[in-house]
């Protein structure tokens, strides 16, 4: 079975100041994965995701994420992290080749943005 | 863009009614999904929805829950009596052949 472990609770960055937001998957073969961003009694916003290619992919927003096979990671970045960026960041992880299949997401980061 | 929306944005109910949570994914996606989230856990997969049946459901999805699409565009959830755990946040998604899920904005439920 697929799992997602997202390894920091909270974190609290000043504004301006890089984030790395750390995301570890369990699965059998090369997976989908995906980072959302849950602002504060919102939905889930799609950020970026890797299906296939190059392991370092852009999203919206700034971001980017590094697919590592090796490490089963797939860590979010952003060099220079906005007071606006404050929010809940879900990794998850979908079955390749599964059209349709369930999203596992892990527990969240709660990103705290300090001015 | 087009987007996923969800009816009503928040529903408060008596322990044992039912209640019924409204989706419209977007227009031209196959698949559909409904996730729940607890407050302060994670997201939960609840079921899963192709070609007009369900193709997954979770441990969660027992007898209680029932899913529909009772036309070209709505995407319905039902709870039949609903429980004090059953609060939460409860998510729709869609996805077209691209494996990406888009979420809509939810639907909060308050069982008193």
């Amino acid at each position: 079975a697929q799992s997602v472990t997202q390894p920091d609770i909270h974190i609290t960055v000043s504004e301006g100041a890089s984030l790395e937001l750390r995301c570890n998957y369990s699965y059998g073969a090369t997976p989908y994965l995906f980072w959302y961003v849950q602002s504060p009694g919102q939905g889930l916003q799609l950020l970026l995701k890797y299906f296939s290619g190059d392991t370092l992919v852009q999203g919206i927003k700034g971001f980017e994420a590094e697919f590592k096979r090796s490490q089963s990671s797939f860590n979010l970045r952003k060099p220079s992290v906005h007071w606006s960026d404050a929010a809940e960041y879900f990794c998850a992880v979908g079955a390749r080749g599964s059209s349709g299949d369930k999203l596992t997401f892990g527990t969240g980061t709660r990103l705290a943005v300090r001015p | 863009e087009p987007e996923v929306t969800q009816t009503p944005s928040h529903q408060v109910t008596q322990m044992g009614q039912e209640v019924i949570l409204r989706c419209v994914p977007i227009s031209n996606h196959l698949y559909f999904y409904w996730y729940r989230q607890i407050l302060g856990q994670k997201v939960e997969f609840l079921v899963s929805f192709y070609n007009n049946e369900i193709s997954e459901k979770s441990e969660i999805f027992d007898d209680q829950f029932s899913v529909e699409r009772p036309d070209g565009s709505n995407f319905t959830l039902k709870i039949r009596s609903t429980k004090l755990e059953d609060s939460a946040m409860y998510f729709c998604a869609s996805g077209g052949q691209e494996e990406t899920q888009y979420f809509g904005p939810g639907t909060r439920l308050l069982v008193l």
